[in-house]
């Protein structure tokens, strides 16, 4: 079967770094999404990967590793409006979004 | 301004009856998809759409419904056969079949 793993919530510090992962098994991969999700609001783009790799973003950067079918999402210089959900999804060889159930993210100041 | 317009966001019906939730999108998109979101849980796909006139079951979709007539629109029906409809729904869109996926506002659904 397919899945996707996170880890279920994280905690970190206001003006921290903080590394949210990902792993996957999926029958293919055409590609890897960072959605961040805030409670009762609608999923937001944040990355997408293909290549191995980190792609930087401003305080946000996502690296992949096919090989290894892992991936993680950086945040730096955390800030409150940070807190949210954060969502990874494979694009498997059928071309559909597999999702993983998201890593809640909690600022502390 | 280009987006997926979601309504209403909260709505509450009665055991036993059906629902429709409507979603519009003005991006011009090919493939529409619908999300149940339940509490704690990630995104579970119950129909999408490549084009006018076809959709696809996707891994949850007893007891709903779609119709895809229009580009633009892509309207759920909450049937009364779905055990458990209470949860938080989600509509999006993408350029292609798959591609980066922008999402509606969402509704909530209370079936008391």
């Amino acid at each position: 079967g397919q899945n996707i793993d996170q880890p279920t919530e994280m905690t970190a510090t206001e003006g921290a770094i903080v590394q949210i992962n990902c792993t996957y098994q999926t029958s293919g991969f055409n590609g890897l999404f960072w959605y961040q999700q805030h409670a009762g609001e609608a999923p937001t783009f944040l990355s997408y990967n293909v290549l191995d790799g980190l792609e930087e973003k401003g305080r946000f950067s996502s690296f992949l590793s096919r090989s290894k079918g892992y991936s993680y999402l950086l945040l730096k210089e955390l800030q409150m409006k940070d807190s949210a959900s954060y969502l990874c999804a494979v694009v498997d060889s059928n071309y559909q979004l597999i999702w993983g159930a998201g890593t809640k993210l909690i600022i502390k100041p | 301004d280009g987006g997926i317009t979601q309504s209403p966001k909260y709505l509450f019906r009665k055991e036993g009856q059906n629902v429709t939730l409507s979603c519009e999108q003005n991006l011009n998109h090919d493939a529409m998809y619908w999300y149940r979101q339940d509490p704690g849980q990630g995104l579970r796909l119950i129909y999408y759409s490549q084009i006018v006139n076809d959709f696809q079951k996707g891994d949850i979709a007893e007891g709903y419904s779609v119709s895809r007539e229009k580009k633009e629109s892509f309207p759920l029906t909450v049937t009364s056969a779905q055990k458990n409809p209470t949860a938080f729904y989600l509509c999006a869109s993408s350029g292609e079949a798959h591609n980066e996926q922008f999402f509606g506002p969402g509704t909530r659904l209370t079936v008391l």
